[in-house]
């Protein structure tokens, strides 16, 4: 167990549908990245949040938005459901300092039929 | 622009052989560097990595990994591989707070 919590870990939703992926980073980061990891393809950096306050955003599509709440959990929000967006979704925290080092949540995989 | 790159998307050994993936990077400055492994199914869980010091890293599972300045190149390495290293294998940079990742090698192992 990394520590870090993504929820759920399997989607299945149809096109044109929003979803919402959660994830709770390990006790004491502040930071929290979203990353998209379709088939054969790279981890995508989509957003990184810190403390509550975007800090950089990635390739992430005008339908996909995230969140960092006051207890440090995150939202990742994705609307308007295309095929492509099949993939998984991981959530990765790192500590508030120093140099960083990503700890990865096990990932939610998303379908999109 | 930082990138990395991986230059084998699959490599099969035998167990019991030793085993290298390569990894190269483009960034200005000395970077942090990582290796994580991804099994099926998991999120990706950290081998190793590199911010500064000794070039060469140990870390968990019995990998090692040596950072080449002049190469650019942070290969992961393993003496004696074992059926349950099958998995994939991502080298990362890290710049700041940003990290960038690789396309990741496949290793299968055959008995």
């Amino acid at each position: 167990d990394s520590g870090v919590t993504q929820t759920p870990k399997h989607l299945i939703t149809a096109t044109g549908q929003r979803v919402t992926l959660r994830c709770s980073p390990r006790s004491g980061d502040l930071s929290v990245y979203w990353y998209q990891q379709s088939l054969d393809q790279g981890l995508q950096f989509l957003i990184q949040y810190y403390n509550g306050e975007e800090r950089a955003k990635g390739n992430i599509l005008e339908r996909f938005s995230a969140q960092q709440f006051p207890d440090l959990h995150s939202e990742l929000n994705l609307s308007s459901l295309e095929l492509g967006d099949s993939a998984l979704y991981f959530c990765a925290s790192s500590g508030p300092t120093g140099a960083n080092v990503l700890t990865f949540g096990a990932g939610s995989r998303l379908t999109v039929l | 622009a930082q990138s990395v790159t991986q230059p084998d998307i699959h490599i099969t050994v035998s167990e019991g052989a030793s085993l290298e993936l390569r990894c190269n990077y483009s960034y200005g400055a000395t970077p942090y560097l990582f290796w994580y492994v991804q099994s099926p199914g998991q999120g990706l869980q950290l081998l190793l990595k590199y911010f500064s010091g000794d070039t060469l890293v140990q870390g968990i599972k019995g990998f090692e990994a040596e950072f080449k300045r002049s190469q650019s190149s942070f290969n992961l390495r393993k003496p004696s591989v074992h059926w349950s290293d099958a998995a994939e294998y991502v080298c990362a940079v890290g710049t700041g707070n940003q990290f960038y990742f690789g396309t990741g090698t496949s290793l299968t192992v055959i008995p």
